[in-house]
């Protein structure tokens, strides 16, 4: 099992509020990622990284913004909730395997927001 | 524009069937084809993965078909099992910057495998 960590994993709180989802890896991978999923629906890449100090915008737009000091730490950040923002948050990591640089991704077992 | 098209979007099979999932791309980049499984409340999880220089690849109960003329692939799950019960997503995957492995994921489906 992949050692790739969310908190909190459930989360509800009032709109305009600033919130920070947490992520690490045990893994020591190079590449992280953060999705985020609707109910039963597609998973879209948000933000993206492949290294320190490195950050891309993903597909899918997003109000959140991310930072990445430190290898293992891939922080999400949403400076005023709405009820927009309302989603899973999925966060996952990667790096090239000895035999392959398919970089498989592996997922955390995500953060569910609310915002009321 | 969703550029893995993902069918059907339930499914619901007796145990002991045949599961079949399909996916279609149009991005002739993607080179790498990965299902993933997804249980409620887990992030998804790789399920088995292939190449396009590959038709076929089997582990166990599944099984990936994919036909690179067509752009298409499926997931075959043999012998079903109510475990087996999830939501399944196929992806396409093509190098974005900094040799950072983009995903593209399809919409889902989800499985219920019956007793």
């Amino acid at each position: 099992e992949a050692d790739i960590y969310q908190t909190p994993r459930y989360l509800v709180i009032g709109t305009g509020k600033k919130i920070t989802l947490e992520c690490s890896q045990t893994m020591g991978h190079d590449k992280m990622y953060w999705y985020q999923q609707d109910p039963g629906m597609e998973l879209h890449l948000i933000h993206y990284s492949y290294g320190v100090n490195s950050t891309e915008k993903g597909d899918l737009s997003s109000e959140s913004t991310v930072s990445r000091i430190r290898t293992e730490h891939f922080p999400l950040t949403l400076e005023s909730a709405r009820p927009s923002h309302t989603s899973q948050y999925l966060c996952a990591s990667s790096d090239p395997t000895l035999y392959s640089n398919y970089n498989e991704q592996f997922f955390g077992p995500g953060t569910r927001l609310t915002v009321l | 524009q969703q550029q893995v098209k993902q069918s059907p979007q339930s499914l619901i099979v007796q145990k002991g069937g045949i599961s079949i999932i399909n996916c279609a791309y149009e991005n002739t980049a993607f080179d790498y084809f990965p299902w993933y499984q997804q249980f409620p409340g887990k992030g998804p999880a790789l399920l088995i993965a292939i190449r396009p220089d590959v038709s076929e690849k089997k582990e166990g109960r599944f099984t990936i078909s994919f036909n690179k003329s067509a752009k298409q692939f499926s997931l075959h799950i043999m012998d079903s099992q109510p475990g087996d019960s999830a939501t399944y997503f196929c992806a396409a995957s093509t190098i974005s910057s900094g040799s950072a492995r983009q995903l593209t994921f399809g919409s889902g489906t989800q499985l219920t495998v019956l007793p």
